[in-house]
């Protein structure tokens, strides 16, 4: 079984709509993360917990929130979807000694 | 701020030709460097790392070396495969705050052709 899963693998909605995106890890890792990907943009940092109480805004976060149900669990939600946040978007964890581990990515299409 | 600046693709190679992706970075302190691999339709995997100066990462034929003086990583592989083929990520650990985040170059796309 994959250490980190996200779900849905891939999702369509319109604008206006609110989604959640949600990611499960097996690792045991503490720390926890969302990216997006554009073309040409690379990953860029959207929230990121270092434990179940502990939440921070990533450099863009603005219309996204984020819940850490449990240790295993970081779910992204975006409120009111708008089609400039169509991307590809991972959930990552990592423990102390550094680097991350990625899941699968979720692609996400904002019509 | 922190920040990663690796050279733009796409790189198109031939199976068995000399691989360097250039990576340079800019940070206050002294950050963990990564390089990670994203093959098509996947996440990134962490390729290799190194988190002080002179030290050489490698993993799977890939090698870089952390070099302090020209704030450099550079990524290269002898004799690249068809396998290979996969977008490439820079990165380094951003420790400022107490916290620990990492921060990404834009990625180069390599193709190896038959």
């Amino acid at each position: 079984d994959a250490d980190v899963t996200q779900t849905p693998r891939n999702r369509i909605t319109k604008t206006g709509k609110r989604i959640m995106l949600e990611c499960s890890q097996t690792k045991g890792h503490d720390r926890m993360y969302w990216y997006r990907q554009d073309p040409g943009l690379g990953l860029r940092l959207i929230y990121y917990s270092f434990d179940v109480k502990d939440i921070n805004k990533g450099e863009i976060s603005d219309g996204y929130s984020v819940s850490r149900q449990a240790q295993a669990k970081f779910s992204l939600s975006l409120e009111s979807a708008i089609p400039n946040q169509t991307a590809l978007y991972f959930c990552a964890t990592s423990d102390l000694a550094g680097g991350e581990f990625f899941g699968p990515g979720t692609r996400l299409t904002v019509l | 701020g922190n920040s990663v600046t690796q050279m733009e693709g796409p790189v198109t190679l031939s199976e068995e030709a000399f691989l360097t992706i250039n990576c340079t970075y800019t940070a206050t302190g002294y950050p963990s460097l990564f390089w990670y691999v994203q093959y098509p339709g996947e996440g990134l995997q962490l390729l290799l790392k190194a988190t002080k100066a002179d030290d050489k990462g490698s993993n799977k034929g890939f090698e870089a070396t952390y070099r302090k003086e020209t704030t450099s990583f550079h990524l290269e592989k002898g004799s690249v495969q068809v396998s290979d083929s996969a977008v490439y990520f820079c990165a380094l650990s951003d420790r400022r705050g107490g916290s620990e985040k990492l921060v990404f170059g834009k990625g180069t796309k390599l193709t190896v052709n038959p």
